[in-house]
């Protein structure tokens, strides 16, 4: 089916441990982002691209890298993984073009646990 | 800068009882506004959207009307059901360039057989 793929669904990490939360997408949309999802914060961007080759940060980057080597995949990388990093991840993508009148197709998200 | 404000919940409601979700917004320029629903445990899926003024947005007994005179698009649906319960996000991207999403806190809403 067509959509996100995001992997894992689930992963615990130490403090200082890194890791990489997977994302694909397989509708030939150049704008993909990264959010986090906190208990009373609602979504905030950390990370998005433009196209392949493009980035560039959000609301919330510190801590976190991507990159964007293809269309489909937006990886995020966490260096060196923090509690403050516990929470659940998404990543969306979408059309990008002028003209805002696009909706995002959601992964179903990471949930992450830093200890 | 751009801001979504909802109405915090969470909102409980008894089955067929109207539902309304307050959201107002702010943005640097022209905007499209949207809702999203997220179920327990999954991810945030399109509900509506709306992408200019007086524009009225609707999906499965769901609708929002885009007013620019008050920054508004409150969700309603005449009479909910068990199966609406879930988290209902607000959000607004600006209809110029690379926007990105701007969300809402969410607002929970539960609705009792």
């Amino acid at each position: 089916n067509a959509g996100v793929t995001q992997t894992p669904k689930f992963q615990v990490l130490k403090t200082g441990q890194s890791m990489t939360l997977q994302c694909a997408q397989d509708m030939n949309h150049e704008y993909m982002s990264w959010y986090r999802q906190d208990p009373g914060m609602g979504l905030r961007l950390i990370h998005y691209s433009v196209g392949a080759g493009i980035t560039d940060q959000g609301e919330v980057p510190n801590g976190y890298n991507v990159s964007r080597s293809t269309t489909e995949d937006f990886p995020l990388r966490l260096l060196s993984a923090a509690p403050s990093q516990t929470s659940v991840y998404f990543c969306a993508s979408s059309y990008a073009r002028t003209g805002g009148g696009y909706g995002y197709t959601f992964g179903s998200g990471t949930r992450l646990t830093v200890v | 800068g751009n801001s979504v404000t909802q109405m915090e919940g969470p909102v409980t409601l008894s089955e067929e009882a109207f539902l309304t979700i307050n959201c107002t917004y702010t943005a640097t320029g022209y905007p499209s506004l949207f809702w999203y629903v997220q179920y327990p445990g999954e991810g945030l899926q399109l509900l509506l959207k709306a992408t200019k003024a007086d524009d009225k947005g609707s999906n499965k007994g769901f609708e929002a009307t885009y007013r620019k005179e008050t920054t508004s698009f409150h969700l309603e649906k005449g009479s909910v059901q068990v199966s609406d319960s879930a988290v209902y996000f607000c959000a607004l991207s600006l209809n110029s360039g690379y926007s990105t999403l701007t969300f809402g806190k969410g607002t929970m809403l539960l609705v009792s057989p």
